[in-house]
């Protein structure tokens, strides 16, 4: 089936360090989003993004986060600079449509150090 | 706000006895869409159950869930569990069409271990 893929798997970064996570998303894909798994806890949205625009993010896509998707190359998410509390799994997800089947990638854990 | 509760962290089954995995959800929207995915070891969280029409059975691939607005529930059912059905299983809650774009709400995940 179609594949989203994210790279790197895993990332350890020190603290105050700049990071940025990858993703490959469905190739025909239009809408694209982040969501965000600390350990123990469920996977929340972060933002979504579509037409070169983040379309809506929550409270936890803080002023620290970007998104971007330049000339339809990966779909980054970076940190700048990063902090302890954003040690997670990012997953990476995409859609062709607003409201049709989200696919997701395998995640890339980050570790804050 | 909007929220999915999957009361069981852990589920272990013994191989062929029925499955049955808790889903409820609190919502603001009267037509919310409930999806089950599965995520499999090392593998991405996949679709494995979509619905939005109350009181009707969806299945696919062997299980089946029901949504029922009137309890507020989306229970994921098997009638016999297979050894590769280990796996953590995600319930999950989206608004109506025209709501926000295609926010996914995620409950916290049950892990289904089936023991031969």
């Amino acid at each position: 089936g179609p594949k989203v893929l994210q790279i790197p798997s895993h990332q350890i970064i020190d603290m105050g360090q700049m990071v940025t996570l990858n993703c490959d998303p469905v190739s025909n894909h239009l809408y694209f989003y982040w969501y965000k798994q600390i350990l123990g806890q469920q996977m929340e949205f972060l933002v979504n993004f579509y037409n070169g625009k983040v379309m809506e993010k929550s409270k936890l896509f803080k002023d620290q986060f970007s998104v971007e998707r330049p000339d339809g190359s990966y779909f980054t998410l970076k940190i700048q600079p990063t902090a302890l509390e954003d040690s997670a799994v990012y997953f990476c997800a995409s859609s062709l449509a607003r409201n049709t089947e989200v696919f997701f990638g395998k995640g890339t854990r980050l570790t804050v150090v | 706000g909007d929220s999915v509760t999957q009361t069981e962290g852990l589920v272990t089954l013994t191989e062929g006895l029925p499955v049955m995995l808790n889903c409820t959800y609190q919502t603001i929207y009267s037509n919310p869409f409930l999806f089950w995915y599965v995520q499999h070891l090392n593998e991405s969280p996949r679709l494995l159950l979509k619905s939005f029409t109350d009181n009707k059975r969806t299945e696919h691939q062997g299980f089946h869930a029901t949504l029922h607005k009137s309890s507020s529930s989306f229970h994921l059912q098997k009638s016999s569990a297979q050894l590769s059905d280990s796996a953590l299983y995600y319930c999950a809650l989206r608004g109506e069409e025209g709501s926000s774009g295609n926010k996914l709400i995620f409950g916290i995940g049950t892990l289904l271990s089936v023991k031969p």
